[in-house]
């Protein structure tokens, strides 16, 4: 039982590469989350998925997009990266009747 | 919009002290409190709280709720140098889904 795994664990782009970071749960979690981590500001929520089929935005949806595969993969793009995109992602997920969330190891991505 | 303060915003101690860590909120419809240990990675959870005045307990850590005045604390005793970390505080909205809005969380250093 893995939990949640997320890959790459670290990641360099340039200015207007892109790329998708992948998500995977095996807990057979309904909900999936998308974060990120910058320095002093805790966790910002960026798009999550309450079931399979259906995302939504979070507090900071700009610069992301994301698709919800399947029940086990949720996976989060960015189409052109920014420097201000630098940050630790988080992905996470949940039982839809409990609010506890299970995270993964993260993702540390430098856009230079 | 739902909104979590934590404070102090980092604490040094020495090992064998007490901490106490605070966490405010506002939220619309108020579902649960979750508290969160973050070290070097991905948060682990410690304890979600639903009603108030209820200790939740484990080991040297406590946690209480007070809904009226809208704010849990989390406490540690007889610390321990493996206790340094980010401590986070998460609400959850019943008019959010299973969305959870962090607050920037606490930074504990523990000195031997």
């Amino acid at each position: 039982n893995a939990g949640v795994t997320q890959t790459p664990k670290f990641q360099v782009l340039k200015t207007g590469q892109s790329m998708t970071l992948q998500c995977a749960q095996d807990m057979n979690h309904n909900s999936m989350y998308w974060y990120r981590q910058d320095p002093g500001m805790g966790l910002r929520l960026i798009y999550y998925s309450a079931s399979e089929g259906t995302t939504d935005k979070g507090e900071v949806p700009n610069g992301y997009n994301v698709s919800r595969l399947n029940k086990r993969e949720f996976s989060l793009r960015l189409e052109s990266a920014a420097p201000s995109q630098t940050s630790v992602y988080f992905c996470a997920s949940s039982d839809r009747v409990y609010n506890e969330q299970f995270f993964g190891p993260g993702t540390r991505l430098t856009v230079l | 919009e739902d909104k979590v303060v934590q404070s102090p915003l980092s604490l040094v101690v020495h090992e064998g002290d007490t901490v106490t860590l605070n966490c405010s909120y506002e939220v619309t419809n108020f579902r649960s409190l979750l508290w969160y240990k973050q070290e070097k990675k991905a948060p682990t959870f410690l304890f979600m709280l639903t009603s108030s005045g209820i200790e939740k307990k484990s080991g040297r850590l406590s946690s209480i709720l007070d809904k009226k005045e809208l704010f849990s604390i989390l406490n540690i005793t007889a610390t321990q140098t493996g206790d340094s970390a980010v401590y986070l505080c998460a609400v959850g909205d019943n008019n959010a889904g299973n969305m959870l809005t962090f607050g920037g969380g606490t930074r504990l250093m523990v000195k031997p």
